[in-house]
């Protein structure tokens, strides 16, 4: 079975601090897309980041960087110099390249709470 | 871009009522996918399109759920006979056939 698991229900950061969020996945695929949502209560579903599985590079965009561990089959999520924007709800997830496209399966998600 | 766009944004209906939800994709965009999230949880795929033709559904999608898209264009989900256990925010996802997957706002449903 294919899944995602993210072992942290809750966090928090102060402003302008770090903070590392971490997911795990298990798929047999060789081929496949990873990412992290943000929701924040408007519920709308923003994509952070992407990295594609054959890339061995981490991704970054502007404040938030991943480490993407293939062979440990792990994806976290860094957020550096944090702000208020930032608390959401953070989601890890992942589709197959290929085949069945229609399958993003996602964790059950990160609270994130930025506090002042 | 104007964006993915559900409708209703809320439906408050009674036990037993059929209820359907509107998506307009983004322009040009061939897939759109329907996903289903209840309070944490992380969004649960229940089906997907490319372009009018419905090439995957989730053992979630039962039979009095029913999704549709004519033309290629938008897509309705219909779900009859609902039951307290269909209150989630249904959401709906469009991609311009790649990987990238815009999502709406979604449609909040509670059954009473």
């Amino acid at each position: 079975a294919q899944t995602v698991t993210q072992s942290q229900p809750e966090m928090s950061v102060q402003e302008a601090e770090t903070v590392t969020l971490s997911c795990t996945y298990d798929t047999s695929e060789s081929n496949y897309y990873l990412f992290w949502y943000k929701q924040p209560p408007s519920r709308q579903m923003i994509l952070v980041i992407r990295q594609e599985a054959y890339k061995q590079q981490n991704a970054t965009e502007n404040r938030f960087s991943v480490n993407f561990q293939k062979a440990a089959k792990s994806f976290s999520l860094k957020i550096s110099d944090s702000q208020l924007g930032d608390t959401a709800m953070y989601f890890c997830a992942f589709i197959n390249y290929g085949g069945s496209q229609g399958n993003l399966i996602f964790g059950k998600g990160t609270k994130l709470s930025v506090k002042p | 871009d104007t964006g993915v766009s559900q409708n209703p944004r809320h439906k408050i209906t009674k036990r037993g009522q059929n209820v359907t939800f509107r998506c307009d994709p983004i322009s040009e965009h061939n897939r759109l996918y329907w996903y289903r999230q209840t309070l944490g949880q992380g969004p649960e795929f229940l089906t997907y399109f490319q372009n009018e033709a419905q090439l995957e559904k989730s053992r979630l999608l039962s039979d009095r759920f029913s999704a549709e898209r004519p033309k290629g264009s938008f897509s309705t989900l219909e779900i009859q006979r609902t039951e307290q256990g269909d209150s989630a925010m249904y959401l709906c996802a469009s991609s311009p056939q790649s990987e990238k997957l815009f999502f709406g706002s979604g449609t909040q449903l509670s059954v009473l």
